[in-house]
């Protein structure tokens, strides 16, 4: 079974528009941490955002914030305002315990985002 | 902010060669992973290491794989004999494992091509 999907291949939004990239996330694991990757055409993985599952509020990061609906397992990342530098390659990502008392970091297949001009 | 680096950008190899990937993780890191990207798709996992042992490997890291931290400061993957399937994108990345935020930084890849 996955435990990070991303069912949103590819998505568009205006410049200057607000777009939602899903996520939900599959554990049993009480504690677990959910975070937001970007990456650019150029390759890089620049991190974007961090929810604990432990966190009463949403986390927010200038013009990204995580909606985070525990009983939904979901952890959408909401762009404000976007802008063409944003256009990229968005990855969701779980962080959970594993096995051997180490974290272990699992990603979703990605969402591809184009902003247009 | 610190950065973990990796050595080479790019590597271009014989299949049926070796290769070593370098990484050199942020120095006040405990934990340290290899994962890798197919043709800019799924981050898959490899292997994670801590206290100089692997804490997990995934399915994809077998007996062709295996991982050193020679130094203390140097973190390295090896490819015994590559396969054209190695062809990826290998990122190095380390976390501190803060209680409040275990966020992991990447390297910025080693291109790995096999021909």
């Amino acid at each position: 079974a996955q435990k990070i999907t991303q069912t949103q291949p590819g998505m568009f939004v205006q410049e200057k528009e607000a777009v939602t990239l899903d996520c939900t996330y599959d554990t049993s694991d009480p504690s677990y941490g959910l975070f937001w990757y970007k990456q650019p055409s150029s390759g890089e993985m620049i991190f974007l955002i961090y929810q604990g599952s432990y966190d009463q509020q949403n986390a927010t990061e200038g013009r990204y914030s995580l909606n985070f609906q525990k009983a939904r397992k979901s952890a959408n990342l909401v762009i404000s305002a976007s802008q063409l530098g944003d256009s990229a390659m968005y990855f969701c990502a779980m962080r959970e315990g594993g096995t051997s008392g180490t974290y272990k970091y699992i990603f979703g297949t990605g969402t591809r985002l184009k902003v247009l001009a | 902010e610190p950065e973990v680096t990796q050595t080479p950008s790019h590597q271009v190899t014989q299949m049926g060669q070796e290769v070593i990937l370098r990484c050199v993780p942020i120095s006040n890191h405990l934990y340290f992973y290899w994962y890798r990207q197919i043709l800019g798709q799924k981050v898959e996992f490899l292997v994670s290491f801590y206290n100089n042992e692997i804490s997990e490997k995934s399915e994809i890291f077998d007996d062709q794989f295996s991982v050193e931290r020679p130094d203390g400061s140097n973190f390295t993957l090896k490819i015994r004999s590559t396969k054209l399937e190695d062809s990826a994108m290998y990122f190095c990345a380390s976390s501190a494992r803060q209680p409040t935020n275990e966020k992991l930084f990447f390297g910025s890849g080693t291109q790995l091509s096999v021909l």
